[in-house]
């Protein structure tokens, strides 16, 4: 099956640096991958849909200059979190679609862990 | 846009019973329904889904019921196992556009 990947599993950063997030389809093409966070307890809250070759759609209430999304490549999305404080803890996933088969189809990720002290 | 109800948000079992979780969707237009399980930590993982085109789907111990009238569908576990026991979300999509999901269901199986 589709298996999407995301690196790093975890991390912890200081208040007011930047995190990048990698999220890789491993073996299928995705035009469009999803950016989602996830406090705990809580469901999926969707941030951003990023398409290969053009600008991400933030969804209302995300700050596209504080969450930086980048799809280069059929393959690669990248979501950078600036100047994180503690209130962006949280776990982010994201998902992949694929071009074709199963369209309606997302992967996830196994999911970023990010804790801001 | 869409707006996707999910009840109850916490539901025990006995072991061998059958569970059912229930979800709304606002948007008439949604024609894709999946279901997710989510372990603490982890990706949501696709355990069904259903199209408008269906009314009911069945894989094994699990099942998914549509009805696009009332704009509801429904998840069905039976013969419950410990290993079942997990947060899970439903959600709807319209055409291309996003999952909208479900504020999920923690589901415990007592053995």
């Amino acid at each position: 099956g589709a298996v999407v990947s995301q690196h790093p599993s975890w991390v912890i950063c200081k208040s007011g640096t930047s995190v990048k997030i990698e999220c890789r389809s491993l073996d299928f093409q995705a035009t469009t991958m999803f950016w989602y966070r996830q406090f705990p307890k809580q469901s999926l809250m969707l941030m951003a849909t990023s398409n290969e070759g053009s600008k991400a759609t933030y969804e209302q209430g995300v700050e596209k200059d504080k969450f930086l999304i980048n799809h280069a490549s059929l393959t690669l999305s990248t979501l950078t979190v600036t100047s994180a404080h503690p209130e962006d803890s949280s776990f982010y996933i994201c998902s992949a679609r694929e071009n074709s088969g199963r369209p309606h189809e997302q992967y996830f990720g196994p999911g970023t862990r990010l804790t801001v002290t | 846009g869409e707006n996707v109800e999910q009840h109850p948000s916490t539901l025990s079992v006995q072991e061998g019973d059958s569970a059912v979780i229930k979800c709304t969707y606002s948007d008439s237009a949604s024609n894709y329904f999946p279901w997710y399980k989510q372990e603490l930590g982890k990706r949501p993982q696709l355990i069904i889904d259903i199209r408008s085109n269906v009314g009911e789907k069945k894989d094994q111990r699990i099942a998914v019921t549509l009805n696009k009238t009332a704009k509801h569908f429904s998840l069905h576990i039976t013969e419950t196992q410990p290993e079942d026991s997990a947060v899970y979300f439903c959600a709807a999509k319209t055409g291309a556009n996003n999952l909208f999901f479900g504020t999920g269901t923690r589901l415990t199986v007592i053995p």
